[in-house]
């Protein structure tokens, strides 16, 4: 069983150019989250979804970013317009369940570089 | 609001020592607590999760402990090698209707050969 994929690994990007991140959740999972590792900050939420819903996007940025999990694919993390203050660790984990038994498996990260 | 909390920030052991660290949170209301590991520019890697109806889980040479009522967690790792030098981070899941988890900053440990 392959772990949770993200693609690419890193990714650099001129202020103002668009940077669209992948994350392929482990099989089996349905559940899907984004998190964010600026430098030198622990590990913060951006967004919770599940196929073609997003459950918990109380993490995101207001403007520029925007999220989505569609019925076929990968789970698509868009920034648009991006500032040297996006560069960051980009981290997508999944997970088979909710509650007690959510267990959260992690990729091993997009590394944002703008310019 | 969930805050978790690791101390200390850095630890630096000899090869050979038994080591804890340690993890706290502010809302005992969890499902879950895990810690992780991870290494320099790498992603995370699931080491232990505790359920919240749970004393302690053990893997090898880990075990980590979780008090609710007091709202901390300790992660034992016994006979230390050069090969655990990491970043450990902690985790918790809180109930409530949102299934993000809240994370430490992480304890930095070194162990030297």
């Amino acid at each position: 069983n392959a772990g949770v994929m993200q693609n690419p690994r890193h990714l650099v990007r001129r202020r103002g150019q668009e940077a669209r991140l992948r994350c392929s959740p482990m099989k089996g999972h349905s559940h899907v989250y984004w998190y964010r590792q600026l430098p030198e900050e622990g590990l913060k939420f951006m967004v919770y979804l599940q196929k073609e819903n997003i459950i918990d996007e109380s993490g995101m940025p207001k403007e520029r970013f925007s999220a989505e999990f569609p019925k076929e694919g990968p789970s698509i993390l868009r920034i648009q317009q991006v500032v040297r203050g996006d560069s960051a660790a980009y981290f997508c984990a999944s997970s088979p369940q909710r509650g007690a038994y959510n267990e959260q498996f992690f990729g091993p990260g997009t590394r944002l570089t703008v310019l | 609001k969930q805050e978790v909390t690791q101390i200390p920030a850095a630890l630096s052991v000899p090869e050979g020592e038994n080591l804890v660290l340690n993890c706290s949170f502010t809302d005992s209301a969890i499902y879950n607590l895990q810690w992780f590991r991870q290494d320099p520019g790498k992603g995370l890697t699931s080491l232990l999760l505790i359920q919240s109806s749970q004393r302690e889980q053990t893997s090898g040479r880990l075990n980590a402990s979780l008090d609710k009522s007091s709202g901390r967690s300790t992660l034992y790792i016994a006979a230390s090698q050069p090969g655990d030098s990491a970043t450990y981070l902690c985790a918790a899941l809180t109930q409530g209707g949102s299934e993000k988890l809240v994370f430490g900053k992480g304890t930095k440990l070194t162990v030297n050969p």
